[in-house]
């Protein structure tokens, strides 16, 4: 099945820096979606982003289909941006893949 | 607007006892149901979907169950639980181009 690798595992930040983040596949895919997890465990669906670049206030994410990556950049990074952050793909049908994600610390 | 409920929050069961989770859905009908297990510092793991009434399908062959008994509601269901079943459990349903989770259970198994 489809592989789905995500860096770095771990991630440190001073308040105010800047950030990118990986998402690497092994597929084609039909759907490919960033999700935060913020530490009480809830999942917040960030991007839908099979392809192109999106942005959405300090976040924007681009995915290049035929390179098999996305990247999402945290620009002016706050502590609310703390949390695990996933990548997750579906290549077709009910299964999305997630990766096993980006944890993120964001020092006051 | 569209919610998802999951309940419990948190459950502590000892080894070789039932499980029954609920997870229903407000504010849309016939939606696709998922329910994913999140081990410790780990991704999601897919375990079962639902795309209408009695109609489950597995993805990883493990002592859990599932069923879905009217539209919005999706159950996880285990005779007999083990330890290796302790996790974060999380209910989605599927909108356009995107699921959206529940708050999820906390499951320990002692």
């Amino acid at each position: 099945g489809i592989q789905v690798e995500q860096s770095p595992p771990d991630l440190i930040l001073q308040e105010g820096a800047n950030s990118t983040l990986r998402c690497n596949f092994s597929d084609s895919v039909n759907n490919l979606q960033w999700f935060h997890q913020n530490p009480w465990g809830q999942l917040i669906n960030l991007f839908y982003i099979p392809s192109g670049t999106k942005q959405n206030g300090r976040l924007s994410a681009t995915t290049v289909a035929t390179e098999r990556y996305s990247l999402l950049y945290i620009s002016s990074s706050q502590t609310t941006d703390s949390g695990v952050y996933f990548c997750a793909v579906n290549t077709g049908g009910f299964k999305t893949i997630f990766g096993a994600g980006t944890r993120l610390f964001v020092k006051a | 607007s569209q919610t998802i409920h999951q309940w419990p929050a948190t459950l502590v069961q000892p080894v070789g006892s039932p499980l029954s989770l609920e997870c229903t859905v407000e504010g849309t009908s016939n939606p696709n149901l998922y329910w994913y297990r999140q081990a410790a510092g780990r991704g999601l793991q897919l375990l079962f979907y639902s795309v209408g009434i009695g109609q489950i399908s597995s993805e990883v062959p493990q002592n859990l169950s599932a069923s879905r008994p009217q539209d919005r509601q999706f159950i996880l269901s285990s005779k007999k639980l083990l330890l290796s079943d302790s996790g974060f459990y999380l209910c989605a349903w599927e909108g356009q181009d995107t699921q959206y989770f529940g708050p999820g259970t906390r499951l320990t198994v002692l």
